[in-house]
């Protein structure tokens, strides 16, 4: 069974631009969750996704935001981008309905983006 | 003070020897995460828990919703083990997941 699948992996975008991230979950997973990892906060949750819908936020500001295709592909999006947008973003998927609250979770590699 | 809060912070252990990585938290949760980060950025999950324990393999997991506590415990370390080991819990009617910043594992031989 192929993994989670993030794309691009690595990347590089100027302030003010908006980039947009995709996430493929194991087929049969329809939780996808997104996070941010940095050097000075760590991980941070993002949002959580389940059968199109958004299911539970962190505290973002509202541009970041996200959505999920029919096929529970996910996509996230950051908008006006700034310089401490630069971070590793990894999606999860889960197998259970529950999502983050009772199932496993299967991280992607992540997308490993820069903002100049 | 941070709702999630893992000790040590860094850790260094000689091949063979008893892990224990500790995990409190400050508020009411639904469940708890351990996961595993290798360098390179790849995190594996290795246990989700609402109460008591698990184990699997050289791994065992146990959490004390009344104390807002929860350990891993790693039996028989290996080089393989080192990596960071993260603890991450659900909290709030919406759920949300907040992270501990991470104990860094050194197993040398």
């Amino acid at each position: 069974k192929a993994g989670v699948t993030q794309t691009p992996r690595y990347l590089i975008k100027t302030r003010g631009q908006q980039v947009t991230l995709s996430c493929s979950p194991i087929s049969g997973h329809r939780s996808v969750s997104w996070y941010q990892q940095t050097p000075g906060q760590g991980l941070q949750f993002l949002f959580e996704y389940f059968s199109e819908t958004q299911r539970n936020k962190g505290n973002f500001p509202g541009r970041f935001s996200g959505r999920q295709f029919s096929n529970s592909r996910s996509e996230m999006n950051v908008s006006t981008l700034e310089l401490g947008d630069s971070a590793l973003y990894l999606c999860a998927s889960s197998p259970a309905s529950g999502g983050i609250n009772t199932g496993e979770l299967f991280f992607g590699e992540g997308s490993r983006l820069t903002v100049l | 003070k941070n709702e999630v809060e893992q000790s040590p912070q860094n850790l260094t252990a000689q091949e063979g020897e008893f892990i224990t990585i500790n995990c409190s938290y400050s508020v009411g949760i639904s469940a708890l995460h351990w996961l595993q980060q290798h360098p390179g950025g790849g995190i594996v999950s290795l246990f989700m828990l609402s109460s008591g324990k698990k184990k699997h393999g050289r791994l065992i997991a146990t959490i004390n919703i009344q104390e807002k506590h929860s350990s891993l415990h790693i039996t028989a370390s290996h080089p393989r083990d080192s990596a960071v080991y993260i603890c991450a819990v659900v909290t709030g009617t919406a759920s949300k997941l907040t992270f501990g910043t991470g104990t860094r594992l050194q197993v040398t031989l």
